[in-house]
């Protein structure tokens, strides 16, 4: 099974500073007959349902602010928030959907206010 | 408006069974994968398994092989896990979710109901 392995677990950032969150695989997630990367980010707010918000490592989902960017390939991710604002607090999840299941995430990674 | 909305989530004692459920709306059910995720109490998101559009394929993770069965009904727009020999560790938020449209796998996950909690306790 693919590992997902975030860092760091939790971090606070001034409003309208930059957070920044790592995720990273086990084995690549990139894959040469498609030129994917299978990588998504989630937003987890307390008492809400989780919220796509990157997939292909870089594709925003439907409706989530330009603030919100995804980078990397291979091993190496990065979910950035460039101005975060108050209510982007929540927990932020990476997972890794190359070819076959298990689907797997990253442990979480709690965005809070500074 | 495209919801899920779960329910039949409850206590159960170690050893019982369950069978959480899901009803869709808003979309074309038929068209997309279905996945349940799980989160324990405290811990991170955790897929348990993924059922093709037409139910043809299902998958699971290794620690509800044989005890969890996934369907659907897509003349109902529904969705069900069956959970048998409930254990412990089981106990969790289950979150249906939907999948991608594609043709051989699932991918990401763009929609979540609010989730059912599923407690396991004598």
């Amino acid at each position: 099974d693919i590992v997902m392995t975030q860092s760091p677990d939790s971090l606070a950032v001034s409003l309208g500073e930059r957070a920044t969150i790592n995720c990273k695989s086990s084995q690549s997630l990139f894959y040469s007959a498609t030129n994917n990367t299978y990588l998504a980010w989630y937003q987890h707010k307390r008492g809400q349902p989780p919220k796509l918000l990157i997939f292909w490592a870089s594709t925003r989902g439907s409706g989530v602010p330009d603030r919100f960017s995804g980078s990397g390939s291979g091993t190496d991710f990065t979910l950035t928030i460039s101005s975060l604002q108050a209510e982007d607090v929540a927990v932020y999840y990476c997972q890794q959907y190359y070819r076959n299941p298990p689907w797997t995430f990253g442990q979480g990674t709690r965005v809070e206010i500074k | 408006e495209v919801q899920l909305v779960e329910s039949g989530g409850g206590l159960v004692q170690p050893g019982g069974s369950l069978r959480v459920s899901c009803e869709a709306s808003g979309f074309i059910f038929s068209g997309f994968w279905m996945s349940w995720v799980r989160q324990a109490p405290g811990k991170g998101l955790e897929w348990v398994a993924d059922i093709k559009k037409d139910g043809s394929e299902k998958f699971y993770v290794d620690p509800v092989k044989g005890r969890f069965t996934i369907s659907r009904d897509n003349a109902k727009n529904s969705l069900h896990l069956h959970m048998t020999s409930l254990r412990v560790e089981d106990t969790a938020v289950y979150y249906c979710v939907r999948g991608t449209t594609t043709l051989v796998r699932n991918w990401y996950f763009d929609l979540w109901g609010r989730g059912t909690l599923v407690t396991v306790s004598s």
